[in-house]
């Protein structure tokens, strides 16, 4: 069974732009969350989207949005970018929530670089 | 919201020694506590967790203990192996949406 995908694995972006990181849940899992990791702050919850909409929404600037498309897969964008955007950026799935039985299963990230 | 701290930040043992991370929690509605795994360049990988209505969970040299009255949850390690070397992360949640992280704990395994 294939893990969570995120693409790209690693990325360099200058000041002002902005970047979309796109997420492909485990197959069946209809719920993605995303995190983003630095030195400084850790693991902070960016959002977590459901069928398609969004549930959940983390303490982040209108900068940072995302979608769900309806085969559950995920994107993020994350517009006029700053040096402290700079971070490994984590999608994780799970079947609906992670209650009972179910766990969240993070992918491996997407290293966002701004110069 | 959800404050989480982990303490120590990084720990240091002679391989076959036991490991202790202890982790505070400042919700009292949290009631799911996973422990996650995070090698070099991977994602986090959820090691072991447990829930509030349960005190204790082992699996096989892993375990952790929750005590809700003191808000407070640690993960025990014991015949610590060089592959144990990573960095570990607490977490709670009270939603089953949202995990609010401890800060992590570099554990490093001495041969």
């Amino acid at each position: 069974k294939a893990g969570v995908t995120q693409t790209p694995r690693y990325l360099i972006k200058t000041r002002g732009q902005q970047v979309t990181l796109s997420c492909s849940p485990i197959s069946g899992h209809r719920s993605v969350s995303w995190y983003q990791q630095t030195p400084g702050q850790g693991l902070q919850f960016l959002f977590e989207y459901f069928s398609e909409t969004q549930r959940n929404k983390g303490n982040f600037p209108g900068r940072f949005s995302g979608r769900q498309f309806s085969n559950s897969r995920s994107e993020m964008n994350v517009s006029t970018l700053e040096l402290g955007d700079s971070a490994l950026y984590l999608c994780a799935s799970s079947p609906s929530a992670f209650s009972g039985a179910n766990v969240l299963t993070f992918g491996a990230g997407s290293r966002l670089t701004v110069l | 919201g959800e404050n989480v701290e982990q303490h120590p930040s990084t720990l240091s043992v002679q391989e076959g020694d036991s490991a202790v991370i202890k982790c505070t929690y400042s919700d009292s509605a949290s009631n799911y506590f996973p422990w996650y795994k995070q090698e070099l360049g991977k994602g986090p990988q959820l090691i072991i967790d447990i829930r509030s209505n349960v005190g204790e969970k082992k699996d096989q040299r892993i375990a952790v203990t929750l005590n809700k009255t003191a808000k407070h949850f640690s993960l025990h390690i014991t015949e610590t192996q060089p592959e144990d070397s990573a960095v570990y992360f607490c977490a709670a949640s009270k939603d089953d949406y949202k995990l609010s992280f401890g800060a992590g704990t570099t554990v490093t395994v001495r041969a």
